[in-house]
């Protein structure tokens, strides 16, 4: 089983609608997790960090998570255009020496 | 702002030679990673490193090597290039302490 996994999509929303993008994990050790958002042709750029259950919110972003379901989500609101590129999810393992893993990412493209 | 440096953004090479990717980060970041990015895989780690002269094996560890000589530099090897090593290369760095990575702007390599 990998440690991070994602829907690949892609998901595809209009203008102005909420994009929710999920991510589960498969350690319950982990504690801290993170999204990226990743421009085509360009690096993961770090947008969410959550060590918390429940929700952290960032101006249009919210990050949730639920460590009993081993599940974390970022809900996008009000999404724009240049909100479209593959958001990826990743974990950190404290037990090894703060390694990080990636999911494989969702590609999400907003439609004006 | 954290500056990591990839030594090329482009890199072109014959199967068989040996291949070196530089890494240098300006953050006194204790950890780096070295990921390759292939399309539907997502972010795949290879090898990280904890400290000077101290390394894990990722997921796909096979055919490369890596080196940290010096806390701000971290070089991944491919010890004989062959054409299915032909990908995206993203070194990222990290404080530890689950405070995300940081990425430089990556090597695409094609072996020829």
């Amino acid at each position: 089983q990998k440690e991070v996994e994602q829907n690949s999509g892609p998901l595809s929303v209009p203008e102005g609608a909420i994009a929710s993008l999920n991510c589960t994990y498969s350690d319950r050790v982990s504690q801290s997790f993170f999204w990226y958002r990743q421009y085509s042709g360009k690096s993961p750029e770090l947008i969410m960090s959550i060590y918390s259950n429940g929700d952290k919110e960032d101006g249009r972003f919210t990050a949730q998570l639920n460590k009993a379901s081993q599940y974390v989500s970022l809900l996008i609101r009000d999404s724009q255009p240049s909100d479209s590129a593959t958001y990826l999810c990743a974990v950190n393992l404290p037990y090894n020496n703060n390694d990080m893993r990636f999911g494989a990412g969702t590609r999400l493209t907003v439609k004006p | 702002d954290v500056k990591v440096t990839q030594s090329s953004r482009y890199l072109v090479k014959r199967t068989g030679e040996k291949v070196f990717l530089e890494c240098v980060q300006d953050m006194d970041h204790e950890n780096m990673f070295w990921y390759r990015q292939d399309p539907g895989l997502g972010l795949r780690l290879i090898y990280f490193s904890y400290d000077v002269k101290m390394k894990e094996k990722g997921d796909i560890p096979e055919g490369y090597s890596v080196s940290r000589e010096k806390k701000e530099r971290f070089s991944l090897i491919l010890e004989s290039a062959s054409t299915n090593q032909t990908s995206m290369y993203l070194c990222a760095t990290s404080p530890g302490q689950a405070r995300g990575a940081f990425f430089g702007q990556g090597t695409r390599l094609t072996v020829v």
